[in-house]
């Protein structure tokens, strides 16, 4: 079993719609978790970041991690052409110096 | 502005001959890292570096070199490239205190070997 699993998509949604994009991983050690967002042609950049479990929201992103079921989830409300992209989750052992283990992405497109 | 510069953005190179792919960050950062990203594969470490003169090898090391000699700069060294180093490659670096999982990443290198 790969340390992170990750849907593989790729995903179509109408504008507007709720999206759900999840991550599974088997490590329990893992505490931190992250998303990355990745334009076409464009290096991945920090979208949200969480330690706990539990619920963390900005703006339209809501970040979700349940530590119980090694499951994490990033929810965008009333999703936008702008928010089409390939969306990695991320976690690591520890903060500071702990490699991170990436997802292998899903790219989402929102049809206008 | 806080900047991970990578060049060249585009490459396309033969097999054997000898390529350096520079990458460059004004953020003080100690950790910088390469990463290579494949269809189905997602984004794999190539190398890291936690500070200057200290590297070591991610999942993926074969057929890549690195130096750190100053802070800010962590080239990427294939002293022969082959066609399965065709790839996207991101550098990247992070800030180990506070936040120390937020990476920076490079716009990428588009390197193909043929």
């Amino acid at each position: 079993q790969k340390e992170v699993e990750q849907d593989p998509g790729p995903l179509s949604v109408p504008e507007g719609a709720i999206v759900s994009l999840n991550c599974t991983y088997s490590n329990s050690a893992f505490q931190y978790f992250m998303w990355y967002r990745q334009y076409s042609r464009k290096g991945p950049e920090l979208l949200m970041y969480t330690y706990s479990s539990g619920n963390k929201e900005d703006g339209r992103f809501t970040a979700q991690v349940d530590k119980s079921s090694k499951y994490i989830s990033l929810f965008i409300r009333d999703s936008q052409p702008s928010d089409s992209a390939t969306y990695l989750c991320a976690m690591s052992i520890t903060g500071a110096n702990s490699k991170l283990t990436f997802g292998k992405g899903i790219t989402l497109s929102v049809r206008p | 502005e806080a900047q991970v510069t990578q060049n060249p953005r585009y490459l396309i190179t033969v097999t054997g001959k000898k390529l350096t792919v520079t990458c460059s960050q004004n953020m003080n950062h100690e950790y910088m890292s390469w990463y290579r990203q494949d269809p189905g594969l997602g984004l794999r470490q190539i190398y890291y570096s936690m500070n200057v003169e200290v590297t070591d090898k991610g999942d993926v090391p074969e057929g890549y070199k690195v130096s750190r000699k100053e802070k800010r700069n962590f080239p990427l060294i294939l002293e022969s490239p082959s066609p399965n180093q065709t790839s996207l490659y991101f550098c990247a670096s992070r800030d180990l205190g506070g936040s120390g999982n937020t990476i920076y990443f490079g716009e990428g290198s588009w390197l193909t070997v043929v």
